[in-house]
């Protein structure tokens, strides 16, 4: 069981806009601890998408947008492309003196 | 750029301890946080812990502590981590991560390839 809680799968067609919940609690993301995001395709390592809950690495296209509200954060993909197609984790810091993760959330594109 | 290269596939049994290794180039080694980071076959990622590589700290998640052990050479920009008494559940991908400092957490750029430690009898 993962401290952080994303949906197992999410899917959507070409071009329109999907999201990613990320739910933890009040010795994580609640506590106002930031969220990162990461995207994995098959294979291969984990790749930054989103720090400090918005913000964008050098690279990454403005399609990729996230948030957090209250115990949850989101991650965004609008005009979803098939390269868009991945696993998506989120991670946060817990106050247990741990990094997190999220269990992954399987996109596809249909 | 910033490059981290881990050593090569493992198998071993149980019982048994592995070392992976993480050479870094490309940037100043004893100045950012190297965490561990693995990945059992099908499943998510699970944080491992951090070393420290200018004062050789660590800090392990509880569920390896008394287990792993991060150490460093600097002399050379490489982080190890060892992992004993190992199980069949401990087959996974184990990944290296640089870590850039954001407020309290921290997040991870940087990875290296990953290195397949597999345990079986």
């Amino acid at each position: 069981q993962s401290v952080l809680t994303q949906p197992p799968s999410v899917s959507g067609a070409p071009g329109q806009r999907v999201t990613i919940s990320c739910t933890g609690s009040s010795s994580n993301i609640g506590a106002g601890y930031d969220v990162h995001w990461y995207q994995q395709l098959p294979g291969t390592a984990p790749k930054l998408l989103i720090y400090g809950n918005s913000n964008r690495p050098s690279g990454v296209p403005d399609r990729f947008s996230g948030s957090k509200s209250g115990t949850s954060a989101s991650l965004a993909i609008t005009g979803l492309q098939a390269e868009d197609e991945a696993d998506y984790y989120c991670q946060s810091y817990d106050s247990s003196l741990s990094e997190v993760f999220g269990g992954g959330t399987k996109l596809t594109v249909l | 750029q910033v490059q981290l290269v881990q050593s090569g596939a493992e198998v071993k049994k149980p019982g048994a301890s592995v070392k992976v290794s993480c050479k870094a180039s490309g940037y100043t080694f004893t100045g950012y946080y190297m965490h561990w980071v693995r990945q059992a076959p099908g499943q998510g990622l699970e944080w491992m812990g951090w070393i420290n590589p200018n004062s050789g700290g660590t800090n392990y998640a509880q569920k390896f502590q008394g287990r792993v052990t991060m150490t460093r050479d600097t002399s050379i920009s490489t982080a190890y981590m060892e992992l004993s008494r190992l199980r069949s559940d401990d087959t996974a991908v184990y990944y290296c991560a640089r870590g850039q400092q954001w407020l309290v957490t921290e997040y991870f750029q940087h990875w290296g390839q990953g290195t397949l430690v597999t345990v079986s009898s």
